[in-house]
C-alpha cells in the first residue's frame, strides 16, 4: 500500500520557538495533503487541507499564521509550528490522497511537546 | 452529538474470542473507512467500503447503507490486535468524520 512517512517522529521544543514537521508520501504523487491533532484520548481532529501549489484551507478555530503550512510540491507538506507554546503539545497526524482517490494514507505522526 | 459514534469505547477480550466493534454515523457519506492505531500512534487503514462486506484475513468490516451502520468483526483474537480502533466517514468532498476510537485489549 501507500506510505506516507513524518519526521520527526518525536520533538520537543521550548516555548516561544518554532517547530517544522514533514510529511512525504513516498511512492505516489499527493494532490491533497492533510494535516490533523489529536489530543490524548481524543479523536483526530482536521487542522487543515492542502492542495499542491496553492493554499492551505483551513479548519474553523485553526489560526493560519500559527500553523504555517506548506505543500511545495506532490510529495512533500509541511506543518510549521510558530511560537509554540505548552498547549500545543499533541500528536500531529498528516495523511495524503491522490487524485479522485477516497482513500487516505496516514503518516506515523509526530509527537510534540513543548516545555 | 458526533456525525460519528462507535461502541464500545473500552474493550478487552481473551485470546481467542471473538469481537465486534459498532461504527453508527448521522452524515451522508460515500466511503466508511475503519482505521488501526497502535500505541505509538501510527495509523493503518484496514478497510474503506461503500457497501456490504469485505474480509481480510481475520478482520471483516460490513457495513449497513440504509440503517447507516457498521461493524468491524475480529475472529480469533489475538493480543497483536490490541490497539485503538476507529471508525471514520468520508464525503464526496472528501471531508473525514473521526468517531473516538474503541481501544482494545486483548488477554493472552
Amino acid at each position: 500500500g501507500a506510505v506516507v512517512s513524518q519526521h520527526p517522529s518525536r520533538v520537543i521544543c521550548k516555548s516561544g520557538t518554532s517547530v517544522k514537521i514533514e510529511c512525504r508520501s513516498l511512492d505516489f504523487q499527493a494532490t491533497t495533503m492533510f494535516w490533523y491533532r489529536q489530543f490524548p484520548k481524543q479523536s483526530l481532529m482536521l487542522m487543515a487541507t492542502s492542495n499542491e501549489g496553492s493554499k492551505a484551507t483551513y479548519e474553523q478555530g485553526v489560526e493560519k499564521d500559527k500553523f504555517l503550512i506548506n505543500h511545495a510540491s506532490l510529495t512533500l507538506s509541511t506543518l510549521t509550528v510558530t511560537s509554540a507554546h505548552p498547549e500545543d503539545s499533541s500528536f500531529y497526524i498528516c495523511s495524503a490522497r491522490y487524485h479522485a482517490s477516497y482513500e487516505q494514507y496516514f503518516g506515523p505522526g509526530t509527537r510534540l511537546t513543548v516545555t | 452529538k458526533n456525525e460519528v459514534e462507535q461502541s464500545p469505547q473500552n474493550l478487552t477480550a481473551q485470546e481467542g474470542e471473538f469481537i465486534t466493534i459498532n461504527c453508527s454515523y448521522s452524515v451522508g457519506i460515500s466511503a466508511l473507512h475503519w482505521l488501526q492505531q497502535h500505541p505509538g500512534g501510527g495509523i493503518v487503514s484496514l478497510f474503506m467500503l461503500s457497501s456490504g462486506k469485505k474480509k481480510h484475513g481475520r478482520l471483516i468490516a460490513t457495513i449497513n447503507i440504509q440503517e447507516k451502520h457498521s461493524s468491524l468483526h475480529i475472529t480469533a483474537s489475538h493480543p497483536r490486535d490490541s490497539a485503538v480502533y476507529i471508525c471514520a466517514a468520508s464525503n464526496t468532498g472528501n471531508q473525514f468524520y473521526f468517531g473516538t476510537g474503541t481501544s482494545l485489549t486483548v488477554i493472552p
